[in-house]
C-alpha cells in the first residue's frame, strides 16, 4: 500500500500568518493517463470532511483563494497564505492514483 | 444540491452483521463511483471500499475483504455497505462519499462492543 506521510502533525499558527504541510508518498502518484491524483481535505471540528484541493493544485469552487496546493510525483504542499480562524481543524491529504487509496495521518491546525 | 444520507448504524455484538444505506440525490447517481470512508473515534480516515458506476468492480481495504461488501442500486440511488462478522476494530464513524471523494455524507457511527 501507499504509504502518505503528512508533516508537521500539529501546527499552531498566528492569525494571518501563512501555514504549510507537507504530505508525502511512498511511491510516484502519476497514474497512467499522466494525472497525479493527490487530494486534500479539511475536516472542522464535528463536521464531515469537505475535500478543498484535487489532483495537486485545483481549487474546488467555494473554497477561498488562500489555500494552494502544489508539487509532483511523491512530494505536495498545502499552504495557507493567511490562516483565519474557520480554518481551524484537521488537514488530510489522499492518494487515489493506487489501490487501496490512503489518506495521510493528519495535521491538526489550532491557532496560537 | 448534492446530498448524501448515511443510515443503519448502531451498536452490535463482535461477530455481528450490520447493513449501511447511502441514500443520494441532487446528481446523476448512475454516472458516480461511489465510496465508503470511516473514522474511528478520535483517530484519521480510512477509505473502505469503492464500487464502480455500474458495480462491475469493486475495490476493498485488506482489513475488510471477506467480510464487508459494498454494493448500489442505481435504481434506487442508493450505496449499501454489508458488514458481516464485525470487529471491535470496526467501530467508527462510516462516511460514504462520491466520486473521488469531491461530496461526503454525514456519517452514521458504528460501535461493535460486547
Amino acid at each position: 500500500d501507499v504509504v502518505m506521510t503528512q508533516s508537521p502533525l500539529s501546527l499552531p499558527v498566528t492569525l494571518g500568518q501563512p501555514a504549510s504541510i507537507s504530505c508525502r508518498s511512498s511511491q510516484s502518484l502519476v497514474y497512467t493517463n499522466g494525472n497525479t491524483y493527490l487530494n486534500w481535505f479539511q475536516q472542522r471540528p464535528g463536521q464531515s470532511p469537505r475535500r478543498l484541493i484535487y489532483k495537486v493544485s485545483n481549487r474546488e469552487s467555494g473554497v477561498p483563494d488562500r489555500f494552494s496546493g502544489s508539487g509532483s510525483v511523491t512530494d505536495f504542499t498545502l499552504k495557507i497564505s493567511r490562516v483565519e480562524a474557520e480554518d481551524v481543524g484537521v488537514y488530510y491529504c489522499m492518494q487515489g492514483t493506487h489501490w487501496p487509496w490512503t489518506f495521510g495521518q493528519g495535521t491538526k491546525v489550532e491557532i496560537k | 444540491e448534492v446530498q448524501l444520507v448515511e443510515s443503519g448504524g448502531g451498536l452490535v455484538q463482535p461477530g455481528g452483521s450490520l447493513r449501511l444505506s447511502c441514500a443520494a440525490s441532487g446528481f446523476t447517481f448512475s454516472s458516480y463511483a461511489m465510496n465508503w470512508v470511516r473514522q474511528a473515534p478520535g483517530k484519521g480516515l480510512e477509505w473502505v471500499a469503492n464500487i464502480k458506476e455500474d458495480g462491475s468492480e469493486e475495490y476493498y481495504v485488506d482489513s475488510v475483504k471477506g467480510r464487508f461488501t459494498i454494493s448500489r442500486d442505481n435504481t434506487k440511488n442508493s450505496l449499501y455497505l454489508q458488514m458481516n462478522s464485525l470487529r471491535i476494530e470496526d467501530t467508527a464513524v462510516y462516511y460514504c462519499a462520491r466520486g473521488l471523494a469531491h461530496y461526503w455524507g454525514q456519517g452514521t457511527l458504528v460501535t461493535v462492543s460486547s
